[in-house]
């Protein structure tokens, strides 16, 4: 089975701090994503990976970077942490062909203080 | 943007009844795929549903989908207090030549003993 593991299931941290978000995926898949999940507004999807050190914006980038220079990992930077960043942040990977399921890990919540 | 819209917002029924969650879409779809979040966790993938298909069974779940409505259902059969969650379904569009999936806002599924 597919195992998504994000670094840590809680996480508090205080306003202008540069968080981060650490994924890892085991079964070599291609493509990583990161959405954040809010009540009322469902998963957004902020930044994804297709490759290792490629990266491309999703719907909702602004205020966060990513960083993927192994193909297992993929991590998502706060670069200087607002309390509106308070949220749950999940982490997904697929296989790069067509037809194929996201597999997700089991998401961060992060408050911002 | 929103894709996917499930009905209803949430569902409460009895141990043992059937479950339908019915999903609509705007633009067309290369697939439709449902998963399922427990709470505070991530979502997991249930069952993916092509283009060119009409229906599809994994054990007690059943998915339609009619493209000329765009829409799908899902029915989860004989129903189980281990069921209750919240259910998505997500459309597959292409972003940048990656795999993008939108998701509704999801259907939240009580099941009472």
């Amino acid at each position: 089975d597919v195992k998504v593991t994000q670094s840590s299931r809680y996480l508090v941290k205080r306003t202008g701090e540069k968080v981060f978000l650490e994924c890892v995926q085991d079964m070599d898949h291609e493509n990583m994503f990161w959405y954040r999940q809010d009540p009322g507004l469902g998963l957004r999807l902020i930044y994804f990976s297709y490759d290792v050190k490629m990266k491309e914006k999703g719907d909702i980038p602004e205020g966060y970077s990513v960083s993927r220079e192994k193909k297992e990992r993929f991590s998502l930077i706060l670069e200087s942490a607002s309390t509106n960043q308070t949220s749950m942040y999940l982490c997904a990977s697929s296989l790069f062909r067509v037809n194929q399921p996201q597999h997700f890990g089991d998401g961060t919540r992060l408050s911002i203080l | 943007s929103q894709q996917g819209e499930e009905d209803p917002q949430a569902l409460s029924i009895q141990e043992g009844e059937n479950a339908t969650m019915n999903c609509s879409y705007k633009t067309s779809i290369n697939n439709l795929q449902w998963y399922r979040q427990n709470s505070g966790r991530g979502l997991v993938h249930l069952i993916l549903i092509r283009s060119n298909e009409r229906e599809k069974h994994s054990g007690r779940l059943r998915v339609t989908l009619d493209t000329s409505k765009k829409s799908s259902s899902l029915l989860i059969t004989a129903s189980r207090a281990a069921d209750t969650a919240s259910y998505f379904c997500a459309t597959l569009g292409l972003l940048r030549g990656a795999q993008k999936l939108v998701f509704g806002q999801g259907t939240r599924l009580t099941i009472n003993p």
